[in-house]
């Protein structure tokens, strides 16, 4: 199986702040690589897919990029709705595979 | 706008079997797209359990170990989940989504359920 790890596990940021969120694949996965943010009691929501491209809908302050294995999610000036917690997931291989998740609070 | 609704049993007796259904609404199961299920255990994170296609093709996680059977039912526009054999491990909330692919081919799950949670425990 392909194996994605994040980083950080937990980020701690203020409303304006800009983060950036990784997840490295244990192999090569082209382009095929998704993010979703999470939050309790909520669907799941698609922000990126194919590495970089925004999912319609998404606000502009979210941005993903890709450099060989490495993968990251910038958000910018964040805003209070942000506060959740992210997943990359790979959609190259089966099993698809997600990161361990990257929770992003309020400092 | 398509939305997909969970629903089955939140508690399951060990070495029983785990019964789901996602409801379409929106939009038909039978469009030339894919429908997955996806768990997250507590405390952990999100883990693929596997997908059916429109013609009813399926492919699964390995890690279940031959335990889930994913079907669908197109005239009443739902696809269902079963786990047999289960224990306190697949106790989770369990997510339906649609798998959808863009004109260049690359996937995503672009619209997801807000979960089921499913306890076992006797």
């Amino acid at each position: 199986d392909i194996q994605l790890t994040q980083s950080p596990s937990f980020l701690s940021a203020s409303v304006g702040d800009r983060v950036i969120i990784t997840c490295r694949a244990s192999q090569g996965i082209s382009s095929y690589l998704a993010w979703y943010q999470l939050q309790p009691g909520r669907a799941p929501k698609l922000l990126i897919y194919a590495a970089s491209t925004l999912h319609s809908g998404v606000p502009s302050r979210f941005s993903g990029s890709k450099s060989g294995t490495e993968f990251t999610l910038t958000i910018t000036s964040l805003r209070p709705e942000d506060f959740a917690t992210y997943y990359c997931q790979q959609l190259n291989s089966y099993p698809y595979t997600f990161g361990q998740g990257t929770k992003l609070e309020i400092k | 706008q398509v939305q997909l609704r969970e629903s089955g049993p939140g508690l399951v007796k060990p070495s029983g079997t785990l019964s789901l259904m996602c409801v379409v609404s929106g939009g038909s199961i039978s469009d030339n797209i894919w429908w997955s299920w996806v768990r997250q255990a507590p405390g952990k994170g999100l883990e693929w359990i596997g997908e059916i296609s429109f013609g009813g093709h399926t492919n699964y996680n390995p890690s279940l170990k031959s335990r889930a059977t994913i079907s669908m039912d197109k005239p009443k526009n739902h696809f269902a989940l079963k786990i047999s054999s289960v224990t306190a491990a697949d106790t989770a909330v369990y997510y339906c989504a649609r798998f959808d692919y863009d004109s260049s081919n690359f996937s995503y799950m672009d619209v997801w359920g807000k979960g089921t949670t499913v306890i076992v425990s006797s």
